[in-house]
């Protein structure tokens, strides 16, 4: 079973720029969530997609992000235009059925992240 | 809202230890905890899974304890490896209809010396 992959793996980019990140869920998952480390910082909470509906987008820092997730598969998060507090680590993670009653499908599988550094 | 600390924030220990990594959490209505390990450069791999409801789990070499009331987590590693060297995340997620995030520790380092 494929697990969870992002890209691009890196992205370096200038201040003002638009950077837009995928991720690709485990084949199955209904739910999938962005969290972000910056510099420093613990691994943060950022949104949370069932399917292709925004259940939870609390942790989305301001309007400069953008995530979608057309027809509930991949989703993508855009950041326009990038500042330079954005720099950091873009973790994407994905879980089955919310209804889901054994640890297995609780879990919540991440993938490798994306490496953003905004120059 | 939710806190999670994680002492002590580097370890370093000799092959064959057995050791514990410790997690406190601020706000005792969990859903469940959750560990993961990352390597260097990489995505964070699931260790284990508590439900609020259980004492521990156990994986291998490796033995999860949750102690809701008092808001804490163990995390024991019996005859540690160096391959065991990585950072280990402690994250919870709380007790909160309809949502899933988890609220992450900023992680213990651990590093085995062959």
């Amino acid at each position: 079973e494929a697990g969870v992959t992002q890209f691009p793996s890196h992205s370096v980019i200038e201040k003002g720029q638009t950077v837009t990140l995928r991720c690709d869920p485990i084949s199955g998952h209904d739910n999938l969530y962005w969290y972000r480390r910056v510099m420093g910082k613990e691994i943060k909470f950022l949104l949370h997609f069932v399917k292709e509906s925004k259940q939870d987008e609390s942790g989305m820092p301001n309007n400069r992000f953008l995530a979608e997730r057309t027809g509930g598969t991949y989703s993508t998060l855009k950041v326009q235009p990038a500042e330079l507090e954005d720099s950091g680590v873009y973790f994407c993670a994905s879980s089955q059925d919310a209804a889901g009653v054994t640890l297995r499908q609780e879990t919540q599988y991440f993938g490798p992240g994306t490496r953003l550094l905004v120059l | 809202k939710q806190e999670v600390t994680q002492i002590p924030a580097a370890l370093s220990v000799p092959e064959g230890e057995n050791l514990v990594l410790n997690c406190s959490f601020t706000d005792s209505a969990i859903y469940n905890l959750q560990w993961f390990r990352q390597d260097p450069g990489k995505g964070l791999t699931s260790l284990l899974l508590i439900q609020s409801s259980q004492r521990e789990q156990t994986s291998g070499r490796l033995n999860a304890s949750l102690d809701k009331s008092s808001g804490r987590s163990t995390l024991y590693i019996a005859a540690s490896q160096p391959g065991d060297s990585a950072t280990y995340l402690c994250a919870v997620r709380s007790l909160d209809t309809g949502r899933r995030a988890l609220t992450f520790g900023s992680g213990t380092r651990l590093q085995v010396q062959p």
